[in-house]
C-alpha cells in the first residue's frame, strides 16, 4: 500500500517550457487535490477533483490545468512556465460523502514535488 | 471567507520544555480543526483534528489540542519537547460549507527544538 505517490520528485524548467506532474493514490479515494506550498503561505489548493472525469478550480487556479482520466491518477500540468510557479506541489486524496457533502475524513499527502523555473 | 492565523512563524524551545503554537480560525460558525506536521523534505501528516464532541483531543506523538468556541482557537500543545519534534506545523480548518472536504490552511509555525 503505497498511499498518494507523486512524480518527479525535483524538476527544473526554463520559462514557457511546459510539463505535467503525476499523482497517484492506491486507497480508491474519490477526491484528490492539487496545492502549491510557499514560504511563509501555507498550502493554497489550486485544483480539485471529486470523481473520474471531474475537475473544480481553487483558490490558485490560473497557469495550471489538471485532468483525472481514471480515479487513481490526478495529473497537473503547467503549459508554460513563469518564475512565479517555483514551488512545491503537493498532492493530497480523500474519500468523499455521497452529494460532495463536508466530512472530516483526513486528506493524505504525497511525499511533494519540488519544481524550480528559471 | 474562512481564514486561519497561526501567531508566530517561528517558535523556539529547549528540550523538555512546553510546547505552545497557537491557531485562530475566523468563522462564527466552528469548522472541522487540523493540525498538520510536515518533516523536512517530507509531505503533512495528521496529527490531530477536532469534529465535535470532547474539546481537547489527543494526536500522536504525545501532541494535543484545545477546541475553545469563545475563542475561536485551537492551541496545539505538548508538554515536554523532543528533538524529533523540529518540523513545520500547519493548522488547517474544513469550513462545514462549501462541500467536498477542502483544507483551508494557516501559514505554518516552525519549530525549533534545541538541547
Amino acid at each position: 500500500n503505497a498511499g498518494v505517490t507523486q512524480t518527479p520528485k525535483f524538476r527544473v524548467l526554463k520559462t514557457g517550457q511546459s510539463m505535467t506532474l503525476l499523482c497517484a493514490q492506491d486507497m480508491n479515494h474519490e477526491y484528490m487535490y492539487w496545492y502549491r506550498q510557499d514560504p511563509g503561505m501555507g498550502l493554497r489548493l489550486i485544483h480539485y477533483s471529486v470523481g473520474e472525469g471531474t475537475t473544480a478550480k481553487g483558490e490558485v487556479p490560473d497557469g495550471y490545468n489538471v485532468s483525472r482520466l481514471k480515479k487513481q491518477n490526478f495529473l497537473l500540468g503547467l503549459e508554460s512556465a513563469a518564475p512565479s510557479q517555483t514551488s512545491v506541489y503537493f498532492c493530497a486524496s480523500t474519500s468523499g460523502l455521497a452529494g460532495g457533502y463536508t466530512s472530516s475524513n483526513e486528506q493524505f499527502f504525497g511525499p511533494g514535488t519540488r519544481l524550480t523555473v528559471l | 471567507a474562512q481564514s486561519v492565523t497561526q501567531l508566530g512563524s517561528h517558535v523556539s524551545v529547549s528540550e523538555g520544555a512546553l510546547v505552545l503554537l497557537r491557531c485562530n480560525y475566523s468563522s462564527s460558525v466552528p469548522p472541522y480543526l487540523f493540525w498538520y506536521v510536515q518533516y523536512p523534505n517530507q509531505g503533512l501528516q495528521l496529527l490531530l483534528k477536532y469534529t465535535t464532541g470532547a474539546t481537547l483531543v489527543k494526536g500522536i506523538n504525545g501532541f494535543e489540542a484545545e477546541f475553545k468556541k469563545s475563542e475561536t482557537s485551537f492551541h496545539l500543545t505538548k508538554p515536554s519537547a523532543h528533538m524529533s519534534d523540529a518540523a513545520e506545523y500547519f493548522c488547517a480548518v474544513i469550513p462545514l460549507s462549501g462541500g467536498y472536504n477542502k483544507l483551508i490552511f494557516g501559514a505554518g509555525t516552525r519549530l525549533a527544538v534545541h538541547p
